[in-house]
């Protein structure tokens, strides 16, 4: 079992759509969850990060983290064109970062 | 404040040659971490280098080695190369302080393609 699993999509919406993007993950002891934004040819650059269980609003992004079920989101609200890209969540314990398999997404003008 | 940075852009080497990619730290950090980013998939983590040092390492074979040099700055070498090392191999900084999170900045990556 991996310890990020993530659905690559593609997801593709229309402009002004609510995005919602969503990853499980497998050790309970995993504290910070991070939400990464990667565009083509680019190396990803972090969006937000969030502690524990509980929500995380910057801008027109909100990250959710409920531990019990071990599941993370990320919601993008107004999405815009420029929100075209791949969205990898990620976890790490001690040093390694552990990334999902990141979600395509593409949103129509 | 310079970002990460890394050379080549893009490699085309053939099975069985070796490879060295570089990586140049973001200003003041004085931690480096290696990636290895298949296409399709998430990055995978090769190893990271703190002060000059091993300081963890992923599920890679020991020809994937580095170096990480007093300025900061890293290199990642891979021997004996094979055709599922084609990916893009990301360099990511940070600085190791007293917190438990330390944001990582990514470079662009190098684009290697074995042939």
């Amino acid at each position: 079992q991996k310890e990020v699993e993530q659905d690559p999509g593609p997801l593709s919406v229309p402009e002004g759509a609510i995005v919602s993007l969503n990853c499980t993950y497998s050790n309970s002891a995993f504290q910070y969850f991070m939400w990464y934004r990667q565009y083509s040819r680019k190396g990803p650059e972090l969006l937000m990060y969030t502690y524990s269980s509980g929500n995380k609003e910057d801008g027109r992004f909100t990250a959710q983290v409920d531990k019990s079920s071990k599941y993370i989101s990320l919601f993008i609200r107004d999405s815009q064109p420029s929100d075209s890209a791949t969205y990898l969540c990620a976890t790490f314990t001690g040093n390694q970062f552990y990334f999902g398999t990141g979600t395509s997404l593409t949103v129509i003008p | 404040e310079t970002g990460v940075t890394q050379s080549p852009t893009h490699l085309i080497k053939t099975r069985g040659q070796q490879v060295t990619l570089r990586c140049s730290s973001q200003s003041g950090h004085n931690t480096v971490s290696w990636y290895q980013q298949a296409l399709g998939q998430g990055p995978q983590f090769i190893f990271q280098y703190y002060r000059e040092e091993e300081n963890g390492r992923g599920n890679f074979p020991p020809r994937f080695s580095g170096l990480q040099f007093p300025n900061y700055s890293s290199e990642l070498n891979v021997n004996a190369l094979e055709l599922d090392d084609s990916a893009l191999y990301l360099c990511a900084s940070s600085w190791t302080g007293q917190g438990p999170y330390n944001e990582q900045f990514f470079g662009p990556g190098t684009r290697l393609t074995v042939l």
